[in-house]
This record gives C-alpha cells, sequence and structure tokens, in this order.
C-alpha cells in the first residue's frame, strides 16, 4: 500500500496523559499536514511541513501540542497533558507540492477518546 | 481569520435529482479544492479549481470557481447511490500560508434509490 498511514488508529487515554501520534507520508510528497476533525465538522488545519520545516502552526493550537518531522518523511504529533476536549479524529495527509498544484491525499485517521 | 462557509449542511434527493452545494470564503482564495468523505472514511481529493470564473467537469460533476475568488459550487447531475458522502470545500490562502486549506463544515448527501 503506496498510500498515507497512519498509527495508531485508535487511541483511548486518560485526562493528563501524553499521547503521540505518526504519520506516515506517501514516500515522494515533500508536504505534510496535520488536521482535526471532530463529528459533523470539516478537518480543522493544525500544521503543516514542508520536507523538515514546520511552515505554519495554526494559532488555535495550544502549547500542548506539538509536530515534528524530523527527516523529512514521517511525522510525529503529540498531545501533552491531553484534555476531553482534545477528544477528534487527527488527520494526516501529504502532497507533492508541485508548483501552485497542491492535491492532499489523506491517510484514514487516529481517532482519539480522552475520558 | 479566514472563514469559509458551505450551504446547505444537509440534502436529501431522490436517485436521479439533481444536488448543488455552495462555498463561501471571507477573504479572496489563491484556490480551491473539493473533497468526498464517506461515512466512516478520509477526504478524498475531487478537484481544485485556481482561476477566476473556472469550470470544469468530471462527468456528472460540475465545479465553478467566482470571478471574485471567494465562492464556489459543485454541481452533480442526476445523482446515483454511489454520490452519498459528505462533500468539502477548502479554500487555499496563497502567499505565506500556501499549504494551508481552509474547510467548510461540509454538505452531507444522502440520495435515496
Amino acid at each position: 500500500d503506496t498510500g498515507v498511514s497512519q498509527n495508531p488508529r485508535h487511541k483511548i487515554t486518560k485526562r493528563g496523559q501524553n499521547v503521540t501520534f505518526r504519520c506516515d507520508p506517501i514516500s515522494e510528497h515533500n508536504r505534510l499536514y496535520w488536521y482535526r476533525q471532530t463529528l459533523g465538522q470539516g478537518p480543522e488545519f493544525l500544521t503543516y511541513f514542508q520536507n523538515e520545516a514546520q511552515l505554519e502552526k495554526s494559532r488555535l493550537l495550544s502549547d500542548r501540542f506539538s509536530a515534528e518531522r524530523p527527516k523529512g518523511s514521517f511525522s510525529t504529533l503529540e498531545i501533552q497533558r491531553t484534555e476531553q476536549g482534545d477528544s477528534a479524529m487527527y488527520l494526516c495527509a501529504s502532497s507533492l507540492g508541485q508548483g501552485f498544484y497542491n492535491e492532499q491525499f489523506f491517510g484514514p485517521g487516529t481517532r482519539l477518546t480522552v475520558l | 481569520g479566514q472563514q469559509v462557509m458551505q450551504i446547505p449542511q444537509y440534502q436529501h434527493v431522490q436517485e436521479g435529482e439533481d444536488f448543488t452545494t455552495y462555498c463561501n470564503s471571507s477573504t479572496t482564495l489563491s484556490n480551491i479544492q473539493w473533497y468526498k468523505q464517506r461515512p466512516g472514511g478520509h477526504p478524498v481529493f475531487l478537484i481544485q479549481l485556481v482561476k477566476s470564473g473556472e469550470v470544469k467537469k468530471q462527468k456528472r460533476l460540475t465545479f465553478q470557481f467566482g470571478e471574485a475568488k471567494k465562492n464556489s459550487s459543485l454541481h452533480i447531475t442526476a445523482t446515483q447511490t454511489t454520490d452519498v458522502g459528505t462533500y468539502f470545500c477548502a479554500g487555499g490562502a496563497g502567499g505565506t500560508s500556501y499549504g494551508k486549506l481552509t474547510f467548510g463544515q461540509g454538505t452531507i448527501l444522502t440520495v435515496h434509490p
């Protein structure tokens, strides 16, 4: 399978715990994006990388969220001191980033439940 | 910040009827993309529009980008049960926010056979 993969697919945690999610993009894609989606809403932009550089981070994102893409390949999203409001589907997407064309390929997501 | 609104929130049609969803941005967009998300699935790219007034067709789907690059529409002719899902528009801001997409809240399409 050469699509975007995410692990784990489901995560249940207790409030206050830290969680980390991993995203493996399509191998030749230089751009990687993280989104959060709650029921009945569209994906909400969190951050994106071009290669290993984090180019933009949503102002809505608290300091408890951090993302890395150390070698410009896979990426991790960490949430510290989770809160019940963090419960959502966390989606990763990647794109080739050729000029103006920016088709994003989404992974299956990681569903986070904070108890 | 940029906001993207979509209407209607829900649309129920009989198979064979047409369907249209509309997207409006609070700011001028560099481009707009459309995605489809099936129940339990992830968003899947349909198309990207870049030029003012652009119209693109994919079989029964017609996409338009407004002259002012602030609105867009998706029209499906003669819906089929396979069209069921949520349709999202996503606006690209351009400039230093080139990679960032702002999604609308989506239109949920139900098709009754």
